[in-house]
């Protein structure tokens, strides 16, 4: 079955304390990405990734981090967080270059930091 | 810059009733998408439907058409016969070519009465 995994799908954790939200597609989709999700603002791209080893900025990149080691995985790396990242997030692929494909997403991580 | 606006935050219809969800996006693109997601209370995000800026033909999937102004701009989303279901938030979603960047509108949660 095609799908986009994320994990976990819940966390509450403390300020300053580095976590991982993990995510993994299983088409072979070149492009992936992450996006927010906030009361009001709908969904906001953090970062992108146009294939392996290739990254870029979304619109609220501030206080994360990625890599695209693997085609397949593109995990979101929070360094230090704190409590205005408190959010649901959701992981996103599709095939690049052909956006007439609609991106498949995750089934989100709603992230609490208090 | 690229902008989706959804001027509605919340609707409500009775069941079997027809329902219109509004949006607007701005761009100086000539080419690109534009497409519906449902996101039910599971928090999956699921394409409803799609659209092509360079087809006239508006798109329609079973109960759910679309009407496309390109030259105001507009694409709004239409349900007819609605089902308890359809109880969702809705995104309206814009994107360019080969970049697939996505932007997302602030969401319009509907509500379908019984």
């Amino acid at each position: 079955e095609a799908q986009v995994t994320q994990n976990p799908r819940y966390l509450i954790t403390v300020t300053g304390k580095k976590l991982t939200v993990t995510c993994s597609q299983n088409m072979n989709h070149e492009y992936m990405s992450w996006y927010r999700q906030d009361p009001g603002l709908g969904l906001r791209q953090i970062y992108y990734s146009m294939n392996v080893e290739v990254t870029d900025k979304g619109d609220v990149p501030e206080g994360y981090k990625v890599s695209r080691k693997e085609k397949r995985n593109f995990p979101l790396i929070l360094e230090s967080p704190s409590p205005n990242q408190t959010s649901l997030y959701f992981c996103a692929s599709s095939s690049a270059g052909n956006s007439n494909q609609p991106q498949h997403f995750g089934d989100g991580t709603r992230l609490s930091i208090l | 810059a690229q902008t989706v606006t959804q001027s509605q935050p919340e609707m409500s219809v009775q069941e079997a009733e027809t329902v219109t969800l509004s949006c607007t996006y701005d761009t100086s693109e000539n080419n690109y998408y534009l497409f519906w997601y449902k996101q039910p209370p599971s928090r999956q995000m699921i394409l409803v439907i799609r659209q092509e800026a360079y087809k006239q033909q508006n798109a329609t999937e079973n109960r759910f058409s679309v009407n496309f102004q390109k030259a105001a701009k507009s694409f709004s989303l239409k349900i007819s016969d609605s089902q308890l279901g359809d109880t969702a938030m809705y995104f309206c979603a814009f994107m360019t070519p080969v970049l697939n960047d996505m932007r997302f509108g602030a969401g319009t949660r509907l509500t379908v009465k019984p």
